[in-house]
């Protein structure tokens, strides 16, 4: 089992709708999440973190974190086309202080 | 606001050559990460270092070599380019570490390195 998934996409939404990411992984003693988005040529660049379970809000983005079913999401409301990008997940390992491990990212594109 | 800063940001070797990939930050910043991006796919840890004078092996070390002589910079080395080395290498550094409460990584805009 992959350490941490994600839907490859694209995944194609809408201008102005809701776009849903999700994730999955494997560590159950995973204790920090983070997204990161990343325009096609640029480097990542950190959009959410969250450590508890339960949603986090900013802005228009939202953080969705379910420890019992491993999985995190990232809801983006009112899509816009400058949201087009590719959105990597992030979680540590449980006793592993010193680094992250990164999905492959899912692709998603507004449709304006 | 520098924050992370990788040199040089393209470079062309040929097969067998050596190059050094610089990475330095001024956030004081204890831990630093090196990854390499192959297109399509994620981030794949090369080496990383929680501090001066310490560093460790990731997910994908063999062929490189790093060094931490200051809290500051964290370069890359690249012994005997081969064409698998192709890749985007981004460096990346955070606070602390990344366990309970883990703080973010923050990346440069990484070095787009081509071996001919």
């Amino acid at each position: 089992q992959k350490e941490v998934e994600q839907n490859s996409g694209p995944l194609s939404v809408p201008e102005g709708a809701i776009a849903s990411l999700n994730c999955t992984y494997s560590d159950r003693g995973s204790q920090s999440f983070f997204w990161y988005r990343q325009y096609s040529g640029k480097s990542p660049e950190l959009i959410m973190f969250i450590y508890s379970n339960g949603d986090k809000e900013d802005g228009r983005f939202t953080a969705q974190l379910n420890k019992a079913s491993q999985y995190v999401s990232l809801l983006i409301r009112d899509s816009q086309p400058s949201d087009s990008a590719t959105y990597l997940c992030a979680v540590n390992s449980k006793n592993r202080d010193d680094k992250i491990i990164f999905g492959k990212g899912t692709r998603l594109h507004i449709l304006p | 606001n520098a924050g992370v800063t990788q040199t040089p940001k393209f470079r062309i070797l040929k097969i067998g050559q050596s190059m050094t990939l610089q990475c330095a930050q001024d956030m004081n910043h204890n831990y630093m990460y090196w990854y390499r991006q192959d297109p399509g796919m994620g981030l794949k840890l090369i080496y990383y270092s929680v501090g001066a004078g310490i560093t460790d092996k990731g997910e994908v070390p063999n062929g490189y070599n790093v060094s931490r002589s200051t809290t500051e910079d964290f370069p890359l080395r690249l012994e005997l380019a081969a064409p698998s080395q192709t890749s985007v290498y981004f460096c990346a550094s955070s606070y602390s570490g990344v366990g309970a409460r883990g703080q973010p990584q923050h990346f440069g805009d990484g070095t787009r390195l081509s071996i001919l």
